[in-house]
Formats: C-alpha cells, structure tokens, sequence
C-alpha cells in the first residue's frame, strides 16, 4: 500500500520554540493534510493543501504543498505546552476519497 | 459546531465474540468511514460508505467485517468474531463531499477503544 514517509518520529522542543517536521511520497497526490492526534482523542484535521506549491497558515501554524505533489511540511511558530501530541501527514486523492496517514511526528514540549 | 459521536468509548470482548461500534456521523454528510489505529502505530483505513453501500474497502475490512447504516442517522462497524489482533482504536469518519459548501474534509469521531481478551 501507499507509503508516506513522516520525520522525525518524535521531538522533545523546549516551549517558545519552532518546530518543523515533513513528509514524502512516492506518489503524486491532489490533497496533502495535517492533522494532530491528542491522546485518546481522533484525529483534528489542522490544514489542508490543494495546489501544489500552496503555503497555508492557521494561527501559529504553516505548512507547504510541495511543488512536485510528492512532499508537504508543517511548521510550528511559537510552540506552547498544548501544541503537546501527534502530528500526521495524510494524503488523498480528493473528493470522497480515502485518507492515507503518515506514521505520525510526537511532539513533546518542555515548559 | 456539529461533531462526529461514537459509542461505546470504550468496549471490552472476549475473543470470537461478535461487537457492534456504532456512529453518529454529522447530520447533513453523504460519505461515511471507518479507520482503525492499533495501539502506537498509525491510522488506517478500513472501509467507506455511500448511497448505502461501500465505495471502497482496504485488504483489513475483510469477511469479518460489516458495516450498516440502520437508519438516517446511525453507521455501525460490526465485526462478527473478534480476533485479538482486532483490538485497536476505531474511528468513525464523515464527509460533505457533494454538497455546495463542501469542504472535501473527512472529520473524525473520538474513537472506540476495542479489547479483544
């Protein structure tokens, strides 16, 4: 099956600081999403990219439809002790199509 | 905000038993998922669901599996005898793709834990 290929596994950051983590495929797709995972909770989906090369923001976080569709990355600006748990990459060929998860980023911060 | 529920929050089996995972998608959504994430590991799809039968399935979803939606508000997983590699979280999903305002985004459920002993 498709794999997505997520780094880093975990991160320990110290809180005010950025953090960065990406994601590759082998394949092309139209739809690129992160969502953060609390524990115990389902998945929140955080941004979604249509277009390749597109930059969205929300708040204190960024993330980048790569150019060639086959990659994206998440940036967080700022981190504060709620930024606390599991990032995902996903992908989807859009519509009502199925989402692919990434094996997911742990983010830990350090008040 | 409308939201995506799911019940039981947790559900505890003996292994060969038959479970029933129940959902209540959000109330103007067409397409209707099932995922699966076993304890540390990633989210994986199971099945969808559209116009009262599957779009698509993945290589897990197999004879074992079920879904029904009973009604014009519940979407059930069933799952007829439980094995232990079934224990995971469960995570119902629904879309409004179709609709004017799509968004095209799938909007999760908390999740049932499942224990299969």
């Amino acid at each position: 099956g498709q794999q997505l290929n997520q780094s880093p596994q975990s991160m320990f950051i110290q809180e005010g600081e950025d953090v960065s983590m990406n994601c590759t495929s082998s394949s092309i797709f139209n739809t690129w999403l992160w969502y953060k995972q609390d524990p115990g909770e389902g998945p929140v989906l955080l941004i979604a990219l249509y277009k390749a090369g597109e930059l969205t923001s929300n708040g204190r976080l960024t993330a980048q439809f790569g150019i060639t569709r086959k990659d994206s990355f998440l940036n967080i600006s700022a981190s504060i002790p709620s930024d606390v748990g599991i990032y995902f990459c996903a992908v989807t060929s859009g519509g009502y199509q199925k989402v692919t998860f990434g094996t997911g980023t742990k983010l830990q911060v350090i008040p | 905000e409308p939201e995506v529920t799911q019940t039981p929050s947790h559900q505890v089996t003996q292994m060969g038993q038959e479970v029933i995972l129940r959902c209540v998608p959000i109330s103007n959504h067409l397409y209707f998922y099932w995922y699966r994430q076993i304890l540390g590991q990633k989210v994986e799809f199971l099945v969808s669901f559209y116009n009262n039968e599957i779009s698509e399935k993945s290589e897990i979803f197999d004879d074992q599996f079920s879904v029904e939606r009973p009604d014009g508000s519940n979407f059930t997983l069933k799952i007829r005898s439980t094995k232990l590699e079934d224990s995971a979280m469960y995570f119902c999903a629904s879309s409004d793709w179709l609709a004017l305002t799509s968004t095209d985004t799938q909007y999760f459920g908390p999740g049932t834990r499942l224990t299969v002993l």
